[in-house]
């Protein structure tokens, strides 16, 4: 399958301060990435939607100005949670969907760890 | 957004058993996809459905688009130990790009 990458992998930072995950879909252009948030032992979530060269589209209780998204690139995606606090803590996964082969799929990206203290 | 109900929710057998699992909507779906999941990893597409009624295998693995095209179904034959993990499904609604996941079957198999 198509490899999408995140980096960092694993990230500790203070409440308030703000960090920034890139995704990015390393043999295939990604028209659309979507960003996963999962708790422990729990399903992954959708935040948002992003479509290349346009503004991120995000699901209801998902605050648009705390996880800013950028999607500058079909290959590129960021996440930037601004001003970050423990209850943000969680595993950040983002997903590239684009033509790879012959279909439409979706592919994910390895994860993110956040850790706010 | 959407509600995807998966059963079992977590599932003990024995090396060697066949495993079923499925995935259930209210909606409508276009795509259904089959995850796996380890510890600390991002998922890992297993299958992937296009059209109602499809049956597709993969290995020991093996998934089914519901005619209702509200559901779908995994099978794993003659399990074994790295089988281990969380299986995900996610379906893809007709009308957006966006795919929602299930709750997860958390699959233990004893040697």
């Amino acid at each position: 399958g198509a490899v999408v990458s995140q980096h960092p992998s694993w990230v500790i930072c203070k409440s308030g301060t703000s960090v920034k995950i890139e995704c990015r879909s390393l043999d295939f252009q990604a028209t659309t990435m979507f960003w996963y948030r999962q708790f422990p032992k729990q399903s992954l979530m959708l935040m948002a939607t992003s479509n290349e060269g346009s503004k991120a589209t995000y699901e209801q209780g998902v605050e648009k100005d705390k996880f800013l998204i950028n999607h500058a690139s079909l290959t590129l995606s960021t996440l930037t949670v601004t001003s970050a606090h423990p209850e943000d803590s969680s595993f950040y996964i983002c997903s590239a969907l684009g033509l790879y082969e012959r279909y439409n799929e979706q592919f994910f990206g390895p994860g993110t760890r956040l850790t706010v203290l | 957004g959407q509600q995807l109900n998966q059963s079992p929710q977590s599932m003990f057998i024995q090396e060697g058993e066949d495993v079923s699992m499925n995935c259930t909507s209210s909606s409508i779906f276009n795509t259904w996809l089959w995850y796996k999941q380890e510890p600390g990893e991002g998922p890992v597409l297993l299958i992937a459905l296009y059209k109602a009624g499809e049956l597709t295998s993969n290995g020991r693995l093996t998934a089914q688009f519901g005619i209702t095209r509200k559901d779908s179904f995994l099978n794993i034959s003659a399990s074994i130990p790295s089988d281990v993990g969380i299986y995900f499904c996610a379906g893809q609604l007709i009308t957006g790009n966006q795919f929602y996941f299930g709750t997860g079957t958390s699959l233990t198999v004893i040697p």
